[in-house]
């Protein structure tokens, strides 16, 4: 089990460029979660998807920010016109439907816009 | 909305020491929170520690307790003897039960165990 994996692992960008992130899941779980880490936020939820149908994108930002789920082996988050403030470490994270619903995260993607 | 709470940034414990860490919650939905301690060692990432979904029990992992106090909303992570291999960051975290899934952390401790 490989665990949940997110690339790359660092990312710069230029302000205004555009940052892909890759997440693929543990092998059988439904549920992918996206976070976002700052030292002076914390950990904060983004988004997620169960069964690759998004159920909850409360903690997005309006503009700027998509997550997709084309199958169920990988998701991605998507900046457009990076600034600053989006730099990060952006956690992903994967959770079986049935059971106690806790979650499994990947290594990370540090961000860091330019 | 629901919100978690850690009153101590850093804690440091000299090694076989005893050890406890703070965590209060507050969850606004019908029902219990299911209650989660996840930990950060050096250069690793986020792994779950224990887990708890029953309000009243206890769960434990590798030689660290943390019970379910619905009356006192707590959920502190205790530990009788810490060693050096335990220095991390730990995190205290809720799900809302019947809602959403999304974890909700709080601000993290850094423990550091002294030799």
């Amino acid at each position: 089990n490989a665990g949940v994996i997110q690339t790359p692992r660092h990312k710069v960008t230029g302000k205004g460029q555009e940052a892909t992130l890759w997440c693929e899941p543990i092998s059988g779980h439904s549920a992918v979660f996206w976070y976002r880490q700052t030292i002076v936020q914390g950990l904060e939820f983004l988004t997620y998807f169960r069964n690759q149908a998004p159920i909850d994108d409360s903690g997005m930002p309006k503009e700027r920010f998509s997550a997709q789920m084309p199958n169920q082996s990988h998701s991605t988050l998507k900046i457009q016109s990076t600034q600053p403030q989006d730099s990060a470490v952006y956690l992903c994270a994967s959770s079986l439907v049935l059971g106690g619903r806790e979650q499994y995260f990947g290594p990370g993607t540090r961000l860091t816009v330019l | 909305g629901d919100s978690v709470t850690q009153t101590e940034g850093q804690v440091t414990v000299s090694e076989s020491k005893s050890l406890i860490i703070n965590c209060t919650y507050s969850a606004t939905s019908i029902g219990y929170p299911n209650l989660f301690w996840y930990v950060r060692y050096p250069g690793e990432g986020l792994q779950l520690l224990l887990k708890v979904i029953t309000a009243g029990q206890k769960g434990s992992s590798r030689g660290f307790e943390a019970t379910y106090n619905k009356e006192a909303t707590s959920f502190h992570l205790q530990k009788a003897s810490v060693q050096e291999s335990d220095s991390a960051v730990y995190y205290c975290a809720l799900s809302d039960s019947s809602g959403s899934w999304q974890l909700i952390f709080g601000s993290g401790t850094q423990l550091t165990v002294m030799p």
